[in-house]
């Protein structure tokens, strides 16, 4: 079965400081890795994906990848109070998406 | 992005009732939509595929009679929940694929509650 692992949280971090959510997945099939986030009571929102080995880069926002390990993580860097949601990874597999649990971030003042 | 609107937000039915769930892609054509389902705590569920203009594809353990859907157009796919019971109360979220994007945009979901 395809499985997408992440830590239910919740992480707590300071503002200010880098958030690190990590994400793993099982099936070495997959093609391209999301990174949602989901406020409590709302739809996923995209925040960015992710398909080739190494880092990309959107504003506060890096998305890493290692095909070889299986890895997905999101870095949140200057972490605002706005950031606190929950963040959902997921991977593709032709056009399905896989999600995990999610990972739940409190930035605490 | 791509817009996708689901309607209605939040619906309250009766058990035994049947509810229908709208997902429109505003701004592109959506040959596939797709239908999840998320309960509290607990991740996005894919319920099924939605093709336009063919039958949909079911999940292993969803219900297609229960789970009615219907994607007759590029922009429109609905989800109705037939002979709602308790247990089907839950948040359903459509996402629509534009290929050329290569993203899946969510609607706005629908938080359904059978009493």
């Amino acid at each position: 079965q395809k499985e997408v692992e992440q830590n239910s949280g919740p992480l707590s971090v300071p503002e200010g400081a880098i958030a690190s959510l990590n994400c793993t997945y099982s099936d070495r099939g997959s093609q391209s890795f999301f990174w949602y986030r989901q406020y409590s009571g709302k739809s996923p929102e995209l925040i960015m994906f992710i398909y080739s080995n190494g880092d990309k880069e959107d504003g506060r926002f890096t998305a890493q990848l290692n095909k070889a390990s299986q890895y997905v993580s999101l870095l949140i860097r200057d972490s605002q109070p706005s950031d606190s949601a929950t963040y959902l990874c997921a991977s593709r597999g032709g056009n399905k998406l896989t999600f995990g649990t999610g990972t739940q971030l409190k930035v605490e003042l | 992005g791509a817009v996708v609107s689901q309607h209605p937000s939040r619906v309250i039915c009766k058990s035994g009732t049947s509810v229908k769930i709208e997902c429109r892609s505003l701004d592109f054509q959506a040959t596939t939509m797709f239908w999840y389902r998320q309960f509290p705590k607990q991740s996005l569920m894919l319920m099924a595929t939605s093709n336009e203009g063919s039958k949909a594809t079911y999940e292993q353990g969803v219900e297609k009679d229960k789970f009615l859907i219907n994607h007759a157009s590029l922009t429109l796919s609905t989800l109705t929940v037939t002979s709602a019971h308790p247990e089907d109360s839950s948040f359903y979220i459509c996402s629509a694929y534009d290929r050329l994007n290569t993203e899946a945009f969510f609607g706005q979901g629908t938080r359904l509650t059978v009493v």
